[in-house]
């Protein structure tokens, strides 16, 4: 089955340490996405990529970053300097960048104390 | 700038009655369209977009949704509500600056 898996589901780490969440594709898509989810906040855009060896910030791209050295992978390293890094990551991918529809991994719960 | 209002972070309906979710685009070229849902703990899956093919559009589990361009609104429904239907949806707009732009969500709750 096609699709995108993430790891692991939940993730408990103490302040202070950086975290790599895993996000990977086998759907074959170009573009890539990293979003965080609040509770009555919807989504905000981390980072995504257009294609391999390229990625751009997005809305909230500070204390955290990504690599895209492979087309099928993205993982997200939320590092020390994220200030409240507590939250629900989502991780999508789509055709290519633009109107396209994504597709959702099923999340991962980091959870910092 | 794009941006998509969602009015109602909570709707609650009874089973069998119809299920109505307004969303509020803002958007200086013709937009893409999409509702999502999530249930609890997962990723968000699609459930229908709109690209100016076509008015009104159906999407899977029996919700449709309907743009209108003076309105500016791509509200979503469904004629009867089941308990599966309980989840939180959103709504999306895309307007070709490689970023979609999600609402804030509205949680449906379908009593017994």
């Amino acid at each position: 089955d096609g699709g995108i898996t993430q790891s692991p589901k939940y993730l408990f780490r103490k302040e202070g340490q950086n975290v790599t969440l895993s996000c990977e594709q086998n759907l074959n898509h170009d573009a890539m996405y990293w979003y965080r989810q609040d509770p009555g906040q919807g989504l905000r855009l981390i980072y995504y990529s257009q294609i391999v060896n390229d990625f751009q910030k997005g809305d909230i791209a500070e204390g955290y970053s990504v690599s895209r050295e492979k087309k099928e992978s993205f993982p997200l390293t939320v590092t020390s300097a994220q200030k409240n890094p507590t939250a629900f990551y989502l991780c999508a991918s789509s055709i290519e960048a633009g109107s396209y529809e994504q597709y959702f991994g099923p999340g991962t719960r980091l959870t910092v104390t | 700038a794009q941006s998509v209002t969602q009015l109602g972070s909570h709707v609650s309906v009874s089973e069998g009655a119809l299920v109505l979710l307004r969303c509020n685009y803002s958007s200086s070229v013709p937009p893409y369209l999409f509702w999502y849902v999530q249930y609890p703990n997962q990723g968000l899956q699609l459930l229908l977009k709109y690209t100016s093919a076509a008015t009104l559009v159906k999407g899977i589990n029996g919700f449709e949704a309907e743009f209108k361009k003076s309105e500016t609104s791509f509200h979503l429904t469904k004629p009867s509500a089941h308990m599966s239907d309980a989840a939180e949806y959103f709504c999306a707009v895309e307007t070709g600056g490689f970023k979609t732009i999600f609402g804030a969500g509205t949680r449906l709750f379908v009593k017994a």
